[in-house]
């Protein structure tokens, strides 16, 4: 079968640094994805990697070890507005986005 | 391009009625997908269109359920004598082809079944 594993909630500080893990088994590996979802509000789309190494894109970065079915997303410099679940999906070899439970990001003062 | 939308934003259908939902894709993508979601669960694959064609459903998708994107632009979702189960979020998002393209998401209908 195939699998995604986040931690279900994580709770961080305001301007700390926040790593959020996904671990995959999927029938074949066509990129990661990870997504932002607001309460009551569509996913959005954050970040890509289908190579190993890691990604930045301003405050957000995403790592990725294909050999380890292994991915990271890392938040710098939090904020409240950061307060968000996260969701890792994953491309199979048929191209379909198979999606994590989500990982609910809880951002104290 | 505003994006995706979606129409109704809520629906509350009673046991065994039709419902339909729309979405509207973002005009220059050609593959259009549908999902549903429930609280604290990912976004669960329901079907996918590139352009007019329905290039795959999900096996889990009862016969109840059917799409169409009749002229590769709209498309709609039916869900036929709707069950308690079938109360969720239905997502609908679109994207460029192409395996590095991310997909955009519209607002979402929320289908609640008493």
């Amino acid at each position: 079968g195939q699998n995604i594993d986040q931690p279900t909630e994580m709770t961080a500080t305001e301007g700390a640094i926040v790593q959020i893990n996904c671990t995959y088994q999927t029938s074949g590996f066509n990129g990661l994805f990870w997504y932002q979802q607001h309460a009551g509000e569509a996913p959005t789309f954050l970040s890509y990697n289908v190579l190993d190494g890691l990604e930045e894109k301003g405050r957000f970065s995403s790592f990725l070890s294909r050999s380890k079915g292994y991915s990271y997303l890392l938040l710098k410099e939090l904020q409240m507005k950061d307060s968000a679940s996260y969701l890792c999906a994953v491309k199979d070899s048929n191209y379909q986005l198979i999606w994590g439970a989500g990982t609910k990001l809880i951002i104290k003062p | 391009d505003t994006g995706v939308s979606q129409d109704p934003r809520h629906k509350i259908t009673k046991r065994g009625q039709n419902v339909t939902f729309r979405c509207d894709p973002i005009s220059e993508h050609n593959r259009l997908y549908w999902y549903r979601q429930t609280l604290g669960q990912g976004p669960e694959f329901l079907t996918y269109f590139q352009n007019e064609a329905q290039l795959e459903k999900s096996r889990l998708l009862s016969d109840r359920f059917s799409a169409e994107r009749p002229k590769g632009s709209f498309s709609t979702l039916e869900i036929q004598r709707t069950e308690q189960g079938d109360s969720a979020m239905y997502l609908c998002a679109s994207s460029f082809p192409g395996e590095a393209y991310e997909q955009y998401f519209g607002p979402g209908t929320r289908l609640t079944v008493t």
